[in-house]
């Protein structure tokens, strides 16, 4: 198994250009989630889904859209990239199990907008 | 008040030496707490569950104090390898259980 992979691994772009990154999981997830982490904010939650077809915002989701067609994939898109928006973007998946799960993570996007 | 709170370190110690970390979290309705390790430029993962009764994995014990807010992550004979950084992690059941809320990390160097 792969566990989550994602999808580049390295972009640059520049200011008001769009992408999307692409997560993908193999291990059946329910939930799926993307995060950014900046140096001193520690890991933020941008956006989750709790199953196919389902999405909702999470911490700071402005700027950001996300879709989740299949169960195993969850996209994250810029539609217009902003410096702010430099960061090292992380996908997770889980699967729910009464009070206590696990989130296993991809190995992160490092976008950098200039 | 921060949802999740540690100190951000870093922690210097010496190899064999015993470390410990808190962090306090500021919503009662709290259900679920975890201890993440993260390496430098890789991804967070999972190092154990805090249970209410407490729990020990080898040279790692964490405890939970829920009357205090606070949980705590141990680590004993500390190796080379255990350098990195801990992250506090709260299921706030704003959402259920789905979401977590992450600390920043406490980095800990273990030297020789």
């Amino acid at each position: 198994n792969a566990g989550v992979t994602q999808t580049p691994k390295f972009r640059v772009l520049k200011t008001g250009q769009s992408m999307t990154l692409l997560c993908a999981q193999d291990m059946n997830h329910e939930y799926m989630y993307w995060y950014r982490q900046d140096p001193g904010m520690g890991l933020r939650l941008i956006h989750y889904s709790v199953g196919e077809g389902t999405t909702a915002k999470g911490e700071v989701p402005d700027g950001y859209n996300v879709s989740r067609l299949k169960k195993q994939n969850f996209l994250l898109g810029l539609e217009s990239a902003a410096p702010s928006q430099t960061s090292v973007y992380f996908c997770a998946s889980s699967k729910p199990s009464g009070m206590s799960y696990e989130q296993y993570f991809g190995p992160g996007t490092r976008l950098t907008v200039t | 008040r921060k949802e999740v709170e540690q100190d951000p370190g870093p922690f210097n110690v010496p190899e064999g030496a015993t470390v410990a970390f808190n962090c306090t979290y500021s919503n009662s309705a709290s259900q679920s707490f975890f201890w993440y390790r993260q390496d430098c430029r890789k991804e967070p993962k999972l190092l154990m569950s805090v249970y209410s009764s407490g729990n020990e994995d080898g040279r790692f014990t964490a405890q939970l104090n829920r009357a205090s807010q606070y949980i705590s992550l141990l680590i004993r004979d500390s190796k080379l390898s255990d350098s990195a950084t801990y992250l506090c992690v709260v299921n706030p059941m704003n959402s259920g259980y789905s979401t977590l809320t992450f600390g920043k990390g406490t980095m800990l160097l273990v030297s020789p």
